[in-house]
């Protein structure tokens, strides 16, 4: 099993739905998630983290933690073109103390 | 602030030779983590760098690669004996982590490394 694992897609969604985003864990210890939105040719960006269960919003982006699950998720509302990227999910790893990511989810958002 | 730099932005080499990749971390920012990413594939994590502790050298790829972290702040990730293969952007983060592993990592633009 992969540390980090998300689907590598690619996930084509149209414009004004909601697009979902998920990752799985292998370190039932980690306390922190972060994904990152990476724009082809370009450094990956944080857009959004989550510590505790539940869901946790910010603007269209909503992130969801399920420890017991070991499972953290992405939704993105009213989806626009400008969305369209490789989403990163990233578990830190608590005890090898490091920032794990996944191979990433290629999004497409359709006019 | 300033964010994290890397030098050069490009780099274009003949096979055989050797490269030196640098990475200007955030200013007080404890641990560095260098990455390679080829054309359209994940983050591939090569080393990392947290404080004075002994580096993780896990994901580098052959004896060929190295990295150091002077003074706790520059790093210098050093390919030897290039190969076509190492043909990739080189990414560096840095991060600082507070308790219980709230660490956010920020990206520096890469360096583009094409052996040719």
């Amino acid at each position: 099993q992969k540390e980090v694992e998300q689907n590598s897609g690619p996930l084509s969604v149209p414009e004004g739905a909601i697009a979902s985003l998920n990752c799985t864990y292998s370190d039932r210890g980690s306390q922190s998630f972060f994904w990152y939105r990476q724009y082809s040719g370009k450094s990956p960006e944080l857009i959004m983290f989550i510590y505790s269960n539940g869901d946790k919003e910010d603007g269209r982006f909503t992130a969801q933690l399920n420890k017991a699950s070991q499972y953290v998720s992405l939704l993105i509302r009213d989806s626009q073109p400008s969305d369209s990227a490789t989403y990163l999910c990233a578990v830190y790893f608590q005890g090898a103390q490091k920032l794990v990511f996944g191979q990433g989810t290629r999004l497409t958002i359709n006019p | 602030g300033a964010g994290v730099s890397q030098s050069p932005s490009n780099k274009v080499t003949e096979k055989g030779k050797d490269v030196e990749l640098r990475c200007d971390p955030i200013s007080g920012h404890t641990a560095l983590y260098w990455y390679r990413q080829s054309l359209g594939q994940g983050l591939e994590f090569l080393i990392y760098f947290q404080g004075n502790s002994a580096p993780d050298k896990s994901g580098l790829p052959s004896d060929r690669f190295s990295a150091e972290r002077t003074g706790g702040s520059v790093s210098t990730l050093t390919i030897q004996r290039t190969q076509q293969e190492d043909s990739a952007v080189y990414l560096c983060a840095s991060s600082i982590t507070a308790s219980g592993g709230q660490e956010t990592q920020y990206f520096g633009p890469g360096t583009r490394l094409l052996v040719l």
